[in-house]
């Protein structure tokens, strides 16, 4: 099975800062992955997908990037309502297996 | 618009069965990729399951010969199986819709599944 490393597992940040979350792979899934935004109690959000494709609605602060085994996740200009759990997935092969999160707090 | 909401969750003893709910709206489940995941509590997502719009069926390996993935397709409801449930089964469970690529672009609100004596 593929496996997804997250960095940083934490991460604190200041409104209008500029983040990167950093998402690797055990083996090469070109351009097959990702993001999602979880806030506390709510379901997952998807913000980027197929490494680099922002989904419709997404603000374009969110940009992802990467292929084979490196990917990023980065927030340029932190907004308040960005703090929350963000989470890489695979869609290479099943197991399509999510990383273990990176959670963003306010510093 | 597309809406998931998923049911019948609830307390559950150990080696006993359950089976999840998720009733769709605003599309036709049967065309579409369906999927299962689940989060214990204070923990990250994990994959648990998917059907194709062919019927291909696929499951995480902590829950294959356990849990069983299908759909109603005249009442657009997709279903989780779930039999010899363990404590390390509890989480909540969410549906979600994919879109081409397989990520999950619509997302139900969870129903959550306590494994316990």
């Amino acid at each position: 099975d593929i496996q997804l490393t997250q960095s940083p597992s934490f991460l604190s940040a200041s409104v209008g800062d500029r983040v990167t979350i950093t998402c690797r792979a055990s083996q090469d899934i070109s351009h097959y992955l990702a993001w999602y935004q979880q806030k506390p109690g709510r379901a997952p959000k998807l913000l980027i997908y197929s490494a680099s494709t922002l989904q419709s609605g997404v603000p374009s602060r969110f940009s992802g990037s990467g292929s084979g085994t490196a990917f990023i996740l980065t927030i340029g200009a932190l907004q308040p309502e960005d703090f929350a759990t963000y989470y890489c997935q695979h869609l290479d092969s099943y197991p399509y297996t999510f990383g273990q999160g990176t959670k963003l707090e306010i510093k | 618009e597309v809406q998931l909401v998923e049911s019948g969750g609830g307390l559950v003893q150990p080696g006993g069965s359950l089976r999840l709910s998720c009733a769709a709206s605003g599309f036709i489940v049967s065309s579409n990729y369906m999927s299962w995941v689940r989060q214990a509590p204070g923990k990250g997502l994990e994959w648990v399951s998917v059907i194709y719009s062919g019927g291909s069926t696929y499951y995480a390996d902590f829950v294959k010969g356990r849990f069983t993935i299908s759909r109603d397709n005249s009442k657009d409801t997709l279903y989780l199986q779930m039999n010899s449930l363990r404590a390390e089964d509890t989480a909540v469970y969410y549906c979600a819709r994919g879109k081409t690529g397989d990520q999950l672009e619509y997302w139900g609100q969870g129903t959550l599944v306590t494994v316990s004596s």
